[in-house]
């Protein structure tokens, strides 16, 4: 089935080390979106992507970063995570048929 | 900006009828979704509603779209314990970026 991969499903970094999250996509998509979702609260995107064309969110820390080499997949860099980035990081890609959901990578932050 | 909320707590019993509401800000909304999400899972899409129908009804659930007053709910008929979980609803803008409500924690008793 087309589908959007998140690896991994739980992730544990470092305090200060850089991580980087994954997303795949089977659904050639050309929109992906990276949202980050913390403990009981709503989802709040980071940033997307219109094929190579990135658009950050006013308001996504600089210590977030992207990366997206093809349609395929996109990379979500942590560059120096900090307790408070311990959250559900989820990707989705938009289509003619709506949006779709990864399972999300929790990360943990020690 | 756009900004989206719900509710925070609903509880109902077993058997009963649940509504959820959900007021948004952006007058360009094209879709409106609504997502459910149980303990550490992922979002399921539950149903979504185009901006120019004011209501979808998709088995138990049913969808009112009031967009002069920038309202939507959703209805779960028969509400059963399966349906405790986190419901978020969503809004579609003319960017094509998917802002998320404050989500609305339902809680069914026996």
């Amino acid at each position: 089935d087309a589908m959007v991969i998140q690896n991994p499903r739980y992730q544990v970094t470092q305090f200060g080390k850089p991580v980087t999250l994954s997303c795949s996509q089977t659904l050639n998509h050309n929109v992906m979106y990276w949202y980050q979702q913390k403990s009981s609260q709503a989802p709040k995107l980071l940033f997307h992507y219109y094929d190579k064309d990135f658009n950050n969110e006013a308001d996504t820390p600089d210590n977030f970063q992207s990366r997206r080499p093809n349609t395929s997949f996109c990379f979500l860099d942590i560059r120096s995570p900090g307790l408070g980035d311990a959250a559900m990081y989820l990707c989705a890609t938009m289509g003619l048929g709506g949006y779709t959901f990864g399972s999300g990578t929790r990360l943990t932050v020690v | 900006g756009e900004d989206v909320e719900q509710s925070l707590f609903l509880s109902v019993r077993e058997g009963d009828s649940s509504v959820i509401n959900c007021t948004y800000t952006d007058s360009s909304s094209t879709y409106l979704y609504w997502y459910k999400q149980e303990p550490g899972a992922g979002l399921q899409l539950l149903t979504y509603i185009f901006s120019n129908m004011d209501m979808k009804q998709d088995q138990r659930l049913t969808v009112l779209l009031n967009k002069k007053d920038k309202h939507l709910s959703l209805r779960i008929a028969d509400t059963q314990t399966g349906d405790s979980a986190i419901y978020f609803c969503a809004e579609r803008g003319n960017t094509d970026k998917l802002i998320f409500g404050t989500g609305t924690r339902l809680q069914v008793f026996p």
